[in-house]
């Protein structure tokens, strides 16, 4: 079974430093991986998506995840946290269900919180 | 500007009483999704539809749960008899049925279950 997960439920970080939030994940096939953000009182949003492609996927607002097999793990970073990064954060991966199509498996989140 | 429209966003009832929450999926996707969030489980998948059809509703319970799509541009999810353990929020997302593609979230559908 694909699954994801997120260590360190919350993450602190001063602004201007670098965030860091990890994901790893469990698949016996090459998965498509995804980070999605959810800011308060509001749905998710894509951040960006791994599909085989380039294992270095930059995405919105400045975010980028690595994809590495030896390690297992689709970590997302950005160089520089600004304030309105403050939001939970989602890793998830999909798989292919009886059917046809997909589904997402989410992680448990990260609550990322920018201090000044 | 496409989106994933909910209602209604926030709802406070009655232990017994029955809801029901709305979805319309953006245009042209094939694909819903309902999704519960909860502060102890997180994300949880409720039920999937594909071209109308429940393709996966092994998350939800089934003595009082109900989804369905009478059509293409609506969802629903139903809960009778609520309970105060339903209190949550509920999303609905729509897609393109890929493996690859994003799921596009709407803004939620708040439950509170007194």
């Amino acid at each position: 079974a694909q699954s994801v997960t997120q260590l360190g439920s919350h993450v602190s970080v001063s602004e201007g430093a670098l965030v860091l939030l990890r994901c790893n994940y469990s698949s016996s096939v090459p998965p498509y991986l995804f980070w999605y953000v959810q800011y308060p009182n509001q749905g998710l949003q894509l951040l960006l998506k791994y599909t085989s492609a380039a294992t270095l996927v930059k995405g919105i607002n400045g975010f980028e995840a690595e994809f590495k097999k030896s390690e297992t793990s689709f970590h997302l970073t950005k160089p520089s946290a600004h304030m309105s990064d403050a939001a939970e954060y989602f890793c998830a991966v999909s798989r292919s269900i009886t059917g046809g199509g997909n589904k997402l498996t989410f992680g448990t989140g990260t609550q990322l919180k920018v201090e000044l | 500007d496409a989106r994933v429209t909910q209602t209604p966003r926030h709802k406070v009832t009655e232990m017994g009483q029955e809801v029901t929450m709305r979805c319309q999926p953006i245009l042209g996707h094939n694909t819903v999704f309902w999704y519960r969030q909860t502060m102890m489980q997180g994300l949880e998948l409720l039920a999937y539809f594909r071209n109308r059809a429940p393709l996966d509703d092994s998350g939800m319970p089934k003595d009082r749960f109900s989804a369905e799509m009478p059509d293409a541009t609506l969802a629903t999810l139903k809960i009778q008899p609520s309970e105060p353990r339903d209190s949550a929020v509920y999303f609905c997302a729509s897609g393109f049925g890929t493996s690859t593609g994003e799921l596009f979230f709407g803004e939620g559908s708040r439950l509170t279950v007194l």
